[in-house]
């Protein structure tokens, strides 16, 4: 089944510790991105990736890192997690050419720093 | 910037009704447009798209959308809605920015269906 995965689901950590919620998918797919959905400001995208070892901020990437090693995955690191990053975390992938418009998201992390 | 403007957070109606929800864009040239749908705990899900041609497109799950120019609106439509569409529901706008093509998202609209 083509699908976007991430892991983990729900996470609650304090402020500081470092962590990392990993993201694959299994569609070949060239385009990567991470959002963040809060309330009442939808999703804003955080990173994006065009392929391998391709990575470019978004709208809100402060506090965050992102790597492309390996086609299908495509993991978002905080380093010292605060609670102004409590949130909604989506991945989405997307082909390359006009379709990458049409995003496949993954089924979300939601994200508690106390 | 290219900017999408939902302005209407929350709406209500019963089963069966017909549904609107209301997308404004800003941008210059027309952009390609999105609907996509968040059912509860789920990740977003494209519901219709418009690159060009017919600007009445046809989606999934019955729903309908219309790209009018000289309004800069592209808004959804249902004529029957089932108790399952209870969903929040986002307009997004893509165009080419720097040899990227990025997505922007509205805000979003919550619908809540009652009985």
């Amino acid at each position: 089944e083509a699908q976007v995965t991430q892991n983990p689901r729900y996470l609650i950590t304090v402020t500081g510790k470092k962590l990392t919620v990993t993201c694959s998918q299994n569609m070949n797919h060239e385009y990567m991105s991470w959002y963040r959905q809060d309330p009442g400001l939808g999703l804003r995208q955080i990173y994006y990736s065009m392929n391998v070892e391709v990575t470019d901020k978004g709208d809100v990437p402060e506090g965050y890192k992102v790597s492309r090693k390996e086609k299908r995955n495509f993991p978002l690191i905080l380093e010292s997690p605060s609670p102004n990053q409590t949130s909604l975390y989506f991945c989405a992938s997307s082909p390359s050419g006009r379709s990458t418009y049409e995003q496949y998201f993954g089924p979300g992390t939601r994200l508690t720093v106390t | 910037a290219q900017s999408v403007t939902q302005p209407d957070i929350h709406i209500t109606v019963s089963e069966g009704a017909s549904l609107e929800l209301r997308c404004n864009y800003s941008y210059g040239a027309t952009p390609y447009l999105f609907w996509y749908v968040q059912s509860p705990g789920q990740g977003l899900q494209l519901l219709l798209k418009y690159f060009s041609g017919d600007t009445l497109v046809q989606g999934i799950k019955g729903f309908e959308a219309e790209f009018k120019r000289s309004q800069s609106s592209f808004n959804l439509r249902k004529p029957s809605v089932h108790w399952s569409d209870a969903a929040e529901y986002f307009c997004a706008v893509g165009l080419n920015s720097g040899g990227y093509q990025k997505v922007t998202f509205g805000t979003g609209t919550k619908l809540q269906v009652i009985p």
